[in-house]
C-alpha cells in the first residue's frame, strides 16, 4: 500500500522566515500530489496539488513541487505569517480503480511575531 | 455554497451506547469518504462510497462499525456499543469522483467522546 513520510514536527518559526516541510512517498501506479492544511479546529482544506512529474503546485505563497525521480513533494514558502500557523498533511492519490488519500501524519508549523 | 456538512459537531455519550455521525456530501459530488482522526494513529480513511455504493471498507475497524449512504446527498456512520476507544473527530469528505487529481472536500467533523 502506500506511505508518506513527513517532516516530524512541531515547528517553530518567527514571522518572515523561509518554511521547508519535506515529503516523501511511496504509491502504486502513478499518484496525484496534495498538501492538506489544517486550522485549528476546522476540517483539512486543500492547499496545493501536483498531478504529474515535475509539476508546481502553488497557492498563497507555498509551493511544492512533484519529483517522480525523488519520490518527494516537499512544500514552501518563502516568508510564513502568523497565519500560516496550522498542521501540514501530505498526501498522494493513487490511482487504478481505488482512488484513495494516504496521509502523513501531519507536521504543526507555529509561527510566531 | 454550501460545504459538506457534518451533525453534530460534539457528541459526548457512555460506553456501550449507540452513536450515529451524520454527513451531506456537496451537491453533485459522486464519492464520500468517512475518515478518523486521533492523536496516536493520524487520519484514517474507514470507508468511501462511489455514487452511493461502498467501495473499500477495509478502514472500518471492526463491525461495531457501520456505515451507509441510502442517496446521493445523506450518510451515517454507526458505532453500536462505543467504547471510550472510540474518542476522536470523525470527518466526512466528498468529492467530484474518482479520478486524477480530484480534490475531496472535507466537513468540520464530529468531536466524539465516549466516557
Amino acid at each position: 500500500g502506500n506511505s508518506v513520510t513527513q517532516m516530524e514536527g512541531p515547528v517553530t518559526l518567527s514571522e518572515e522566515a523561509f518554511l521547508t516541510i519535506n515529503c516523501t512517498y511511496t504509491a502504486t501506479g502513478y499518484p496525484s500530489l496534495f498538501w492538506y492544511v489544517q486550522y485549528p479546529g476546522e476540517g483539512l482544506q486543500l492547499l496545493l496539488k501536483a498531478t504529474k512529474a515535475d509539476d508546481k503546485g502553488s497557492n498563497k505563497g507555498f509551493e511544492a513541487t512533484y519529483r517522480k525521480e525523488t519520490t518527494s513533494f516537499h512544500l514552501e514558502k518563502g516568508s510564513v505569517q502568523v497565519s500560516d500557523s496550522a498542521v501540514y498533511f501530505c498526501a498522494p492519490l493513487s490511482g487504478g480503480s481505488n482512488y484513495k488519500l494516504t496521509f502523513g501524519k501531519g507536521t504543526l508549523l507555529t509561527v510566531n511575531p | 455554497d454550501a460545504g459538506v456538512i457534518q451533525s453534530p459537531r460534539h457528541e459526548v455519550t457512555e460506553m456501550g451506547q449507540e452513536v450515529t455521525l451524520r454527513c451531506k456530501p456537496i451537491s453533485g459530488h459522486n464519492s464520500l469518504f468517512w475518515y478518523r482522526q486521533t492523536m496516536m494513529r493520524g487520519l484514517e480513511l474507514l470507508i468511501y462510497f462511489n455514487n452511493n455504493v461502498p467501495i473499500d471498507d477495509s478502514g472500518m475497524p471492526e463491525d461495531r462499525f457501520s456505515a451507509k449512504m441510502p442517496n446521493a446527498s445523506f450518510s451515517t456512520l454507526k458505532i453500536q456499543p462505543s467504547e471510550p476507544r472510540d474518542s476522536a473527530v470523525y470527518f466526512c469528505a466528498s468529492s467530484l469522483g474518482q479520478g486524477r487529481g480530484l480534490e475531496q472536500y472535507f466537513g468540520p467533523g464530529t468531536r466524539l467522546t465516549v466516557t
